[in-house]
């Protein structure tokens, strides 16, 4: 089966930091492009970064852009984020998504089912 | 970035009805755009990719069309498991970007 399983949300404090990961089973990892796409409760969806194939490049939307850092390891078929400093403004569910292959383009063919962070004090 | 307006937010319609959602973004996208949908506490699912593209599965009532600027989403006859919402997003260049959604009720 095709599946993604994020782990690592919770509850933190504004400022801490927390540590999502992402494990891809029953495709070839290693061949496919992966983001991070969120949703505040009650609210859109929002794309947070994306990373290349080799991990060679990264990209990040401008809300998170140095605070977070996206990394993967096709040798254990994980993704991960790394989410620093974080704001209030940070809670949401986190997804974990792959690039689709039916196109030349960053759409998402597949979904995680999400992992909640909740930054409060 | 692009900004990805979506309309209308909401809409409320029958068994049956054609229902057309727009999409337009900011700035020319060519085909890279893609159609999701999202039913309450379930992560979204692909409709529609690279503006017109049926994914694998989904069912033929479905379809969009568009390129540059200017898309649309139509549903041909909608059906009661069609309630949800429904999010466009550019695919064309980062940061990407969704649409704000637009919530789909049944009569």
């Amino acid at each position: 089966e095709v599946l993604l399983l994020e782990s690592g949300g919770g509850l933190v404090q504004p400022g801490g930091s927390l540590r999502l990961s992402c494990a891809a089973s029953g495709f070839t990892f290693a061949t496919y492009a992966m983001s991070w796409v969120r949703q505040a409760p009650g609210k859109g969806l929002e794309w947070v970064s994306g990373i290349s194939i080799s991990g060679g490049n990264t990209y990040y939307a401008d809300s998170v852009k140095g605070r977070f850092t996206i990394s993967r390891d096709n040798s254990k078929n994980t993704l991960d984020m790394q989410m620093n400093s974080l704001r209030v403004e940070d809670t949401a569910v986190y997804y974990c998504a792959k690039r689709g292959s039916g196109s030349n383009s960053w759409y998402v063919d597949l979904w995680g089912r999400g992992t909640l962070v909740t930054v409060s004090s | 970035d692009i900004q990805v307006t979506q309309s209308p937010s909401s809409v409320s319609a029958s068994v049956g009805d054609r229902v057309t959602i727009t999409c337009r973004a900011s700035q020319g996208v060519s085909r890279w755009l893609a159609w999701y949908q999202q039913k309450p506490g379930k992560a979204p699912k692909v409709l529609i990719y690279a503006a017109s593209n049926l994914q694998s599965g989904v069912p033929s009532r479905f379809s969009g069309s568009g390129s540059g600027t200017d898309f649309t989403l139509t549903i041909s006859s909608l059906q009661p498991e069609d309630s949800a919402t429904y999010y466009c997003q550019q695919a064309d260049s980062f940061p990407l970007t969704f649409g704000g959604g637009t919530k789909v009720e049944i009569k």
